[in-house]
């Protein structure tokens, strides 16, 4: 398994960017895929998440809208479109790859694999 | 939101044993999973389902989840071992959201 982000770069307040994790190594289009991301110094965020199958969109809600996740399944890769960036979305943004496990209580849930991650600084 | 929390820094010698708590409320009815971070490198799963191990992990890692607490537990801490840690849950009361606690620092002395 293997993912690779890009994208990341210095972008102003108010600005956009789009992010992108290209994935290999295993059946994309059936995986759930997740962006967490970590501040400079800070612990580990959970962003948005997509479903394999369906597509459904999951965002955390700190949010407040101006993220969008989608993906390509021709072409293996994930994007987070990100909006109206503030100081605060500074931060190494890993794409990671969502494990279910199935046949047991309740939702069991993880970050399988992760990317090296792209660094956002949003800056004036 | 649901949180977790952990305490900010461990520290422990070689060849002796690291734990490392994860607190929540009734976290013992979820499912817990374990991260680690070196430095300047991206997360690592090391245990999913409150104690197992993905493969390739050492058997020097292991979990436990009871109560309100959560526990990874490192024998034998090598310096390899001198990383951040995670507890991650998922917390299905507020929309399908992915928790993680606040982050150990273990130092191996």
């Amino acid at each position: 398994v293997q993912l690779v982000e890009s994208g990341g770069a210095l972008a102003q307040p108010g600005g956009s960017l789009r992010l992108s994790c290209a994935a290999s190594g295993f059946t994309f289009t059936n995986d759930a895929m997740a962006w967490v991301r970590q501040a400079p110094g800070k612990g580990l965020e959970w962003v948005s998440s997509i479903s394999g199958g369906d597509g459904r969109k999951n965002y955390a809600d700190s949010l407040t809208g101006r993220f969008t996740v989608s993906r390509d399944n021709s072409k293996n890769t994930l994007y987070l479109q990100m909006n109206s960036l503030r100081a605060e979305d500074t931060a190494v943004y890993y794409c990671a790859k969502l494990f279910r496990l199935r046949g047991v209580p309740g939702r069991v849930e993880f970050f399988q694999h992760w990317g090296q991650g792209t660094l956002v600084t949003v800056s004036s | 939101s649901y949180v977790l929390t952990q305490p900010p820094s461990v520290s422990v010698a070689p060849g002796k044993t690291a734990k490392i708590t994860c607190g929540g409320n009734y976290i013992g009815s979820r499912s817990v999973h374990w991260y680690r971070q070196r430095p300047g490198q991206a997360p690592m799963l090391v245990i999913y389902y409150d104690s197992d191990r993905p493969s390739g992990i050492p058997e020097r890692f292991s979990g436990s989840n009871s109560g309100n607490t959560a526990t990874l537990t490192i024998s034998r801490v090598e310096a390899g071992d001198e990383a951040d840690y995670y507890c991650q849950v998922w917390d299905g009361s507020s929309d399908h959201h992915y928790v993680f606690g606040t982050g150990t620092k273990v130092t191996v002395l």
